[in-house]
């Protein structure tokens, strides 16, 4: 079965800096996806970035990016020029593509607080 | 817009009552999730079901029971609440096949007490 594991329950950063969260993951499979969501206050879970295996290209969206290093099993989220809204919990997620076995394995979470 | 719609954002239900939380999705999603969500654990998936009237169990599937009649519809059930079963509850649906689409979209949650 997969795990994954979140070791920081909680980071903070000042405004404008760089954080980076971090997520290590067990699997035998070779190909799968990874995702970090994000979960402010008003609960919504919301798909942050998304990392397909296969790609050695690491992904990027806006001030997001993931460092994925498939043979060490790590996938950290860096979040440059933190803004207030960057506020929430955060997961980390491995989908495996295996058709009946594609649910979401979940990380235990890592709380970030933006210091103004 | 794409929607995953929870029948109830707070619920408070007493000791050995049954309880039914329901989950909708309109977008034609095969695959359904409920998970539980706990302080320092994460999220831990309850049951999933990847086309009508299948499930299977997550990890923590004791004391709970779901039902997937219909495509868009997923119901978890609570046979007899007890209140170590006090938590949040995030419902999530996703389109199947390893080619598609894979994002998941949640709910909002429902915080359930069970006094």
């Amino acid at each position: 079965a997969q795990t994954v594991t979140q070791s920081q329950p909680e980071m903070s950063v000042q405004e404008a800096e760089t954080v980076t969260l971090s997520c290590t993951y067990d699997t035998s499979e070779s190909d799968y996806y990874l995702f970090w969501y994000k979960q402010p206050p008003s609960r919504q879970m919301i798909l942050v970035i998304r990392q397909e295996a296969y790609k050695q290209q690491n992904a990027t969206e806006n001030r997001f990016s993931v460092n994925f290093q498939k043979a060490a099993k790590s996938f950290s989220l860096k979040i440059s020029d933190s803004q207030l809204g960057d506020a929430a919990m955060y997961f980390c997620a491995y989908r495996s593509l295996v058709q009946g076995a594609q649910k979401l394995v979940f990380g235990q979470g890592t709380r970030l607080t933006i210091n103004p | 817009d794409v929607k995953v719609t929870q029948s109830s954002r707070y619920l408070v239900k007493r000791t050995g009552e049954k309880v039914f939380l329901e989950c909708v999705q309109d977008m034609d999603h095969e695959n359904m999730f409920w998970y539980r969500q706990d302080p320092g654990l994460g999220l831990r998936l309850i049951y999933f079901s990847y086309d009508v009237k299948m499930k299977e169990k997550g990890d923590i599937p004791e004391g709970y029971s779901v039902s997937r009649e219909k495509k868009e519809r997923f119901s978890l059930i609570l046979e007899s609440a007890s209140t170590n079963q006090t938590s949040m509850y995030l419902c999530a649906s996703s389109a199947g096949g390893a080619a598609g689409d894979t994002e998941a979209f949640f709910g909002q949650g429902t915080r359930l007490t069970v006094v």
